[in-house]
């Protein structure tokens, strides 16, 4: 049965501090990985990883792929309360035309 | 730049009734899927669907039916409300091909089953 699990499942850290969320995965005719940052309300979507050991940045966040080892990372540098929310990680399938979600890790970030 | 439209965003549902969640899409999207979101959990898919007149079921379908009948819509149909199926509801689409895009998602819909 496809899975993808993530770790931690919750985060306190202080602003400032630099946070280093995971995201591994067993499932079969992989495609791509998604990270999605979820506040409120709707997930916005953050990175798409289809290649190992090609990151990708977007200012303080990045992300990078092992497709060896059947994981992902989302670092997220200088953190601010803004950056408190559930991150999702999803993964791609082509067999099944699915997304597979994670649970989350939610992340709260004090002042 | 509407994206991925649901309605109603809140509803209050009594044991027994029955409702149909809105979701139209308009980036001309061929996959579109439902999740559901239980609180502090991730989301579990629902049903889904690959095109206009192709629908399948994923994890959690019991107690739920789709339609779609057009590329842009996939309403979800509660049938027999239980309170197990209080949850917020995400409608999500993308375009897959020979490369994939993202997963864009609605605004969800939350629903109350009492």
């Amino acid at each position: 049965e496809d899975k993808v699990v993530q770790s931690p499942l919750s985060l306190v850290v202080h602003e400032g501090d630099t946070v280093t969320l995971n995201c591994s995965y067993e499932v079969t005719n992989f495609r791509s990985l998604l990270w999605y940052k979820q506040e409120k309300k709707a997930p916005t979507f953050l990175f798409m990883l289809t290649s190992s050991g090609i990151e990708k940045k977007s200012g303080r966040l990045s992300s990078i792929l092992d497709k060896k080892e059947l994981f992902s990372i989302l670092n997220i540098t200088a953190t601010q309360t803004g950056d408190s929310a559930v991150y999702l990680c999803a993964v791609d399938t082509s067999g099944t035309y699915k997304y597979i979600f994670g649970t989350g890790t939610r992340l709260k970030v004090l002042a | 730049n509407a994206g991925v439209t649901q309605t109603p965003k809140f509803r209050i549902l009594k044991i027994g009734q029955s409702m149909t969640l809105q979701c139209t899409q308009d980036m001309n999207h061929n996959y579109m899927y439902w999740y559901r979101q239980d609180p502090g959990m991730g989301l579990k898919l629902i049903y889904y669907s690959v095109g206009a007149g192709i629908t399948d079921k994923g994890e959690v379908p019991n107690g739920y039916n789709v339609s779609r009948s057009t590329t842009e819509d996939f309403p979800l149909r509660l049938e027999l409300a239980a309170p197990s199926q209080t949850s917020v509801y995400f409608c999500a689409s993308s375009y897959r091909g020979r490369r994939t895009g993202e997963l864009f998602f609605g605004e969800g819909s939350r629903l109350t089953v009492l």
